[in-house]
């Protein structure tokens, strides 16, 4: 049940556009955003909970497919503070409430 | 406001040592409280969860346990650490879908 995240890693210029993938095999109650830096605790970017959602802002926004099986990150005109790992978290329909269930994580670096 | 406390920061422990990793919530009352493990290189892991005080669910079967003898706090324990116990072990706490961690505890066993 472990969401499926591309790419593993992907490395920028400043200024340089980047997509993340977050798949599942089942329908998804909600899709969790996480970024962390190395030897910190996961920051919490942005939760989706409905198909064909869209939000975010300009820099950093995601979406989630009409079938709620699938969720993108964008992150747009990098800058080095982007840098670090990204994870979705996945609940599942039937689920305990806050159960996330985490991908492997994307390791993003951006260069100046 | 809503704050989470994980101590200790860093520790090592010979194998075979006990373990015992505490987790506080403040500011918030039943809330439903996680501990995940990161290992090396690798995303994150559920290890436990609780929903009340003595309510615990296992995600991963292995030689750690998990307690919650009151409301706001949570405890990982393990009798005898190994050398794959190793990495580094987030608390979270959940409201409506959403995650809050603690600072978390790189744990080296040596």
């Amino acid at each position: 049940q472990q969401p499926v995240q591309s790419p593993q890693a992907v490395i920028l210029r400043e200024g340089e556009d980047a997509v993340i993938n977050c798949s599942s095999s089942k329908a998804l109650y909600s899709v969790h955003w996480y970024r962390q830096k190395h030897g910190e605790a996961p920051v919490f970017l942005m939760i989706l909970l409905k198909g064909g959602e869209q939000k975010g802002h300009e820099k950093i926004s995601a979406s989630f497919n009409e079938k709620k099986q699938q969720s993108s990150l964008y992150l747009t005109a990098s800058q080095l503070s982007y840098s670090g790992t990204y994870f979705c978290g996945t609940e599942i329909y039937g689920g305990s409430q806050g159960n996330l269930i985490f991908g492997k994580g994307t390791k993003l670096s951006v260069k100046p | 406001s809503q704050t989470i406390h994980q101590w200790p920061a860093t520790l090592v422990q010979p194998v075979g040592s006990p373990l015992s990793l505490e987790c506080t919530v403040e500011g918030t009352s039943n809330p439903n409280l996680y501990w995940y493990r990161q290992a090396a290189g690798r995303g994150l892991q559920l290890l436990f969860y609780s929903v009340g005080i003595g309510q615990i669910s296992s995600e991963v079967p292995q030689n750690l346990s998990a307690s919650r003898p009151q409301d706001r706090q949570f405890i990982l324990s393990s009798k005898k650490l190994l050398l794959s116990d190793s990495g580094f072990y987030l608390c979270a706490w959940s409201w409506e879908g959403e995650a809050f961690f603690g600072q978390g505890t790189r744990l080296t066993v040596v």
